[in-house]
């Protein structure tokens, strides 16, 4: 059973650039969560997805940050126009909504560098 | 909104000895989870250890346990005879259960341990 998937590891984007970050949650998962990591600093949620919908985006910011988690296919988290400030490792983490016991499962992260 | 406190960037001991990281939290709500992540330079976040807040026996796991005192919002991890394998960062987390179904976590700013050989 494989775990989280996110790709790619390391992304390197030049100011102005856009930036797509893919997440694959669990097998049977349908719940996703984005995070994001300033450096030396803890985890900040983002976005929280199901499939096809966005369910709580409290903590995105309001311009060129954008989820999607389609019905086929990872969910994206997308960056346009990026700046140097958006530098920063993206977790993404799935979880199952039957068991509703606060269990989520982290990917290994994405680390976005923005030059 | 809820807040979780960590108040030691930084800890550091030798190695089979215990040690004991701090966590305090601040909300209104009466049930809610509490978590100790793990996060070693892999980055990769992993779970230690989960508490029910409407519980009252403190979890353990292995060599991990928790000393939470619901009254005085605290959380705090004991790691016992301490392993090199244990130096990383370690993140408190909090999960409300108000909104059914939204788990997203309100995580600390972290303690960065250290074992020592």
């Amino acid at each position: 059973n494989a775990g989280v998937m996110q790709n790619p590891r390391h992304l390197v984007r030049r100011r102005g650039q856009e930036a797509r970050l893919r997440c694959s949650p669990m097998k049977g998962h349908s719940h996703v969560y984005w995070y994001r990591q300033l450096p030396e600093e803890g985890l900040k949620f983002m976005v929280y997805l199901q499939k096809e919908n966005i369910i709580d985006e409290s903590g995105m910011p309001k311009e060129r940050f954008s989820a999607e988690f389609p019905k086929e296919g990872p969910s994206i988290l997308r960056i346009q126009q990026v700046v140097r400030g958006d530098s920063a490792a993206y977790f993404c983490a799935s979880s199952t909504r039957e068991r509703h016991n606060g269990e989520q499962y982290f990917g290994p992260g994405t680390r976005l560098t923005v030059t | 909104a809820q807040t979780v406190t960590q108040s030691q960037p930084e800890m550091s001991v030798q190695e089979a000895e215990t040690v004991t990281l701090s966590c305090t939290y601040d909300t209104s709500e009466s049930n809610y989870y509490l978590f100790w992540y793990k996060q070693p330079p892999s980055r990769q976040m992993i779970l230690v250890i989960r508490q029910e807040a409407y519980k009252q026996q403190n979890a353990t796991e292995n060599r991990f346990s928790v000393n939470f005192q619901k009254a005085a919002k605290s959380f705090s991890l004991k790691i016992s005879d301490s392993q090199l394998g244990d130096t990383a960062m370690y993140f408190c987390a909090f999960m409300s259960t108000r909104d059914f179904g939204n788990e997203k976590l309100t995580f600390g700013t972290g303690t960065r341990l250290t074992i020592i050989p």
